[in-house]
């Protein structure tokens, strides 16, 4: 089982909708991730947040907002998608950011968008 | 910039034979290098990691994988392969992002392993 917890594992909305995707660890991370991978494509880094703080932006468009109300949960906000925009959306968490190689990334299972 | 290279999109083997993934990598300093594995529909699961120290890296489920910096290559092989073994891996690089002042990881575009019973 995976530490990660993500909600919801699927999500449909329309170009119209708002919807939030949820992300929750209790490991006592303090960094946390979005990715979005696309059909046989690898993950591709969408927002870090270090401390509760963004601390990057992958030049994401502006209809994608990430939300970091503690430590524990990740949010990201999402409106006047594309369909485009389908995808596997990832969550992950480490320990600290930054060092990769001793606190690597634990991943969620991942919520599938499609965008209709 | 770093990259990382996986020659093969897609390799079968029978169940009980040897498999090599292969991953090269293109990155200015020491690179830290990955290999993660992600089963259908779940997230991606961490296999083993290297930094420095011995070439030859042991991880889970019985995989390992060797560092040649001559080669620039981090391949991972597995002596017996199981069924269960069926799944997408992935070879990735943790490269230093000045901007963020932290170490991000860049993959690379995967391998489909299929496993004939």
């Amino acid at each position: 089982d995976t530490e990660v917890t993500q909600t919801p594992k699927h999500l449909v909305m329309g170009m119209t909708n708002k919807k939030s995707l949820k992300c929750e660890q209790h490991m006592g991370h303090r960094a946390m991730y979005w990715y979005k991978q696309k059909a046989k494509k690898p993950p591709e880094l969408m927002f870090v947040y270090s401390y509760e703080k963004l601390s990057i932006n992958e030049s994401v468009p502006s209809r994608f907002s990430p939300e970091c109300p503690n430590s524990s949960l990740l949010n990201l906000h999402l409106h006047a998608l594309q369909p485009e925009d389908s995808a596997l959306y990832l969550c992950a968490s480490s320990q600290e950011s930054g060092t990769v190689y001793n606190s690597p990334l634990h991943f969620g299972n991942g919520t599938r968008l499609t965008v209709t | 910039a770093q990259s990382v290279t996986q020659p093969d999109i897609h390799i079968t083997v029978s169940e009980g034979a040897s498999l090599e993934l292969r991953c090269n990598y293109s990155y200015g300093a020491t690179p830290y290098l990955f290999w993660y594995v992600q089963s259908p529909g779940q997230g991606l699961q961490l296999l083993l990691k290297y930094f420095s120290g011995d070439t030859l890296v042991q991880g889970i489920k019985g995989f390992e994988a060797e560092f040649k910096r001559s080669q620039s290559s981090f391949n991972l092989r597995k002596p017996s392969v199981h069924w269960s073994d069926a799944a997408e891996y992935f070879c990735a690089v943790g490269a230093f992002r000045s901007g963020a002042g932290s170490y991000q990881l860049t993959f690379g575009k995967g391998t489909k392993l299929s496993v004939i019973p």
